[in-house]
């Protein structure tokens, strides 16, 4: 595709149901970050990958937020246990080299709400 | 702790008018400045980004003016239009970090 698709688009889970957010990066994109935007704030960063590598988790707010990106190129953020808390859009960004001091290329996001 | 704060928290302006946007940082390591512009719905699109080694970046209607010793830098839009009504964040990244650090948003509101 032409930019960072993900899916779904809007979720709504109840309190404690697990979810999974899929990404799909610009193809040939090495590096992938993870954001959490709360409602009226700019993103909070949660994770990122450079390839198939987490190289720093370390925003991911407790132990029940995973994300993997097995082979390279989708990822998928999982939130076990979900919180009223977690309820946020959640944005995935990809570049085309590693590093953030370049331009990054955000989806839609995916608006989580728990209820 | 906010790395990078914004500020105004919201502004209204005429068409034509030039809506004035800041924000400044602490951390000397950041390296790389964007600025994103964000519609109702959708994800931030990247709308120009500047390094420390200049003072001054433009593109079209959209300067960055950059301050290295201020530790600040700010967004200016020329003859604002309706369409450019949208939240825009500043951001700042460091070269050895994963990720940007972005401020917390500008509602630009540009009245026809």
């Amino acid at each position: 595709g032409a930019g960072v698709s993900q899916s779904p688009r809007y979720k709504v889970a109840k309190r404690g149901q697990d979810v999974a957010l899929r990404c799909d990066p610009i193809s040939g994109h090495v590096s992938l970050f993870w954001y959490q935007q709360a409602l009226g704030q700019g993103p909070e960063f949660l994770t990122y990958f450079q390839n198939e590598a987490q190289l720093d988790k370390s925003g991911l707010p407790s132990d029940r937020f995973f994300a993997e990106r097995p082979e390279g190129s989708v990822s998928t953020l999982k939130i076990q246990r979900t919180q009223q808390e977690d309820s946020a859009v959640y944005l995935c960004a990809s570049s085309l080299d590693t590093g953030v001091s370049v331009e990054a290329f955000f989806g839609q996001g995916t608006r989580l709400t728990v209820v | 702790q906010q790395q990078v704060k914004q500020s105004p928290q919201s502004l209204i302006v005429q068409k034509g008018g030039i809506p004035i946007i800041n924000c400044a940082y602490e951390n000397t390591a950041f390296d790389y400045f964007p600025w994103y512009q964000q519609f109702p719905g959708k994800g931030p699109a990247l709308l120009i980004a500047i390094r420390p080694d200049v003072s001054e970046k433009k593109e079209g209607r959209f300067t960055i003016s950059f301050n290295k010793s201020a530790k600040q830098f700010s967004l200016h839009i020329m003859d604002s239009q309706p369409g450019d009504s949208a939240t825009y964040f500043c951001a700042a990244s460091k070269a050895t970090g994963n990720q940007f650090y972005f401020g917390t948003g500008t509602s630009l509101t540009v009245i026809p």
